[in-house]
């Protein structure tokens, strides 16, 4: 079975903090992505990656950035953590073309206080 | 004029109930449909993937693509209180790397 793992599933941060997301898939996918959803708007795409070190933005950059130094894992990063960046962060992988099926991670609550 | 549309609900219906989720999306272009179950604190996960139009059944779910319309639906026939969730649309376009999804429907059903 493809695994996607969040490493993170419930962070309670204070504004200002740096925090990191991670996430590792080990079904060798080409394709990565960062989701925030949130009551009433659904998933939103933040940043997605096709290939190690490559990324594009997604609908919602702002406030974030990425990393992806290894296929296997992505990161998200929030340089400095607002209260309107509370959600639910949820990591995604895909082979190839989005034709085939995205697989998501559980999911990580992040409460900014 | 958002690329697909979904009312997101609440919906709630007795156990047994037919239940019909739907989407509807702007851009002809789209080739590709999905739908995704999203249970409580939980990922979504892939439910029904379907290419053309007309209708793809597997076990008590059903989805139906019309192209003409560009409307996709999800029928849940006998449904079961394990079916509350919350159920995601998704459309993409050949070649693209990344999907369009729908806001989500919040299902809930009553025993």
């Amino acid at each position: 079975d493809v695994k996607v793992t969040q490493s993170s599933r419930y962070l309670v941060k204070r504004t200002g903090e740096k925090v990191f997301l991670e996430c590792v898939q080990d079904m060798d996918h080409e394709n990565m992505f960062w989701y925030r959803q949130d009551p009433g708007l659904g998933l939103r795409l933040i940043y997605f990656s096709y290939d190690v070190k490559m990324k594009e933005k997604g609908d919602i950059p702002e406030g974030y950035s990425v990393s992806r130094e290894k296929k296997e894992r992505f990161s998200l990063i929030l340089e400095s953590a607002s209260t309107n960046q509370t959600s639910m962060y949820l990591c995604a992988s895909s082979r190839g073309w989005s034709g085939n099926t995205i697989y998501f991670g559980e999911g990580s609550w992040l409460t900014v206080v | 004029q958002k690329e697909v549309e979904q009312d997101p609900g609440p919906l709630s219906v007795p156990e047994g109930a037919i239940v019909s989720l739907n989407c509807t999306y702007s851009n002809s272009a789209f080739q590709y449909f999905m739908w995704y179950r999203q249970y409580s604190r939980k990922g979504p996960e892939l439910l029904m993937y379907t290419y053309s139009s007309g209708n793809k059944e597997d076990g008590r779910f059903t989805a139906q693509v019309d192209k003409s319309s560009k409307y996709i639906s999800l029928f849940i026939r006998d449904s079961q209180p394990s079916d509350s969730a919350t159920y995601l649309c998704a459309i993409t376009i050949q070649g693209a790397q990344k999907l369009v999804f729908g806001q989500g429907t919040r299902l809930t059903i009553n025993p």
